[in-house]
């Protein structure tokens, strides 16, 4: 069964830093990977989807990695804000329509 | 555009009563649609999904039941319920290669 780790699991920086969050998993057949963001007590908002044959996907201050083979991905948050503190969730999905896994996150917080 | 509901957002119940978190999505046909449950601390559980009317498949085994009387309604019951069930539980759907998720339904049971 698919593992999806993501460490740290609380990250503390100060505003304008440059960040990198990680996820790994343990099967490499993968159909895509999809980063979440989710603000306490809410729902999840998907930020970026990168399909498995793609190696990375930005969408304004973030960019997000794939590396399939060793099972890896990267967010990546250029200059950050207070108002990108919150939990982020990496989740891989394989085939079918039950095969999505979900990390339990990184805690984000950006300090003014 | 596509939306999702579901409700209430919030509530408080004791051990052994019903429970019914409601969901429906908008704007689209024939979705896929889940039940997570994401505890305290610890990541999303899968709980139920659909892939039509009438079709349930059950991840987990526990008091819990999930029901789809129409294409885009999704419903979690449960006859009673246990302190464990307490959670934040959230609906979602997905069709092709991306999901969307409902706010979540905050559960206390006392």
């Amino acid at each position: 069964k698919q593992e999806v780790t993501q460490i740290p699991a609380a990250l503390s920086v100060p505003e304008g830093e440059n960040l990198v969050l990680n996820c790994s998993f343990t099967d490499s057949a993968i159909y895509n990977l999809q980063w979440f963001r989710q603000d306490p007590g809410k729902g999840l908002t998907s930020l970026l989807l990168i399909q498995s044959s793609q190696r990375e996907q930005t969408s304004g201050r973030l960019n997000a990695s794939l590396d399939k083979s060793s099972g890896r991905s990267t967010l990546y948050i250029a200059a950050s804000q207070p108002g990108d503190s919150a939990t982020y969730l990496c989740a891989v999905r394989g085939t079918g329509a039950n095969n999505l896994f979900f990390g339990t996150g990184t805690r984000l917080t950006v300090i003014p | 555009s596509q939306t999702i509901h579901q409700w209430p957002a919030t509530l408080v119940q004791p051990v052994g009563s019903p429970l019914s978190l409601e969901c429906t999505v908008e704007g689209t046909s024939n979705p896929n649609l889940y039940w997570y449950r994401q505890a305290a601390g610890r990541g999303l559980q899968l709980l139920f999904y659909s892939v039509g009317i009438g079709q349930i498949s059950s991840e987990v085994p526990q008091n819990l039941s999930a029901s789809r009387p129409q294409d885009r309604q999704f419903i979690l019951s449960s006859k009673k319920l246990l302190l464990s069930d307490s959670g934040f539980y959230l609906c979602a759907w997905s069709r092709v290669n991306t999901i969307y998720f409902g706010e979540g339904s905050w559960l206390t049971v006392v």
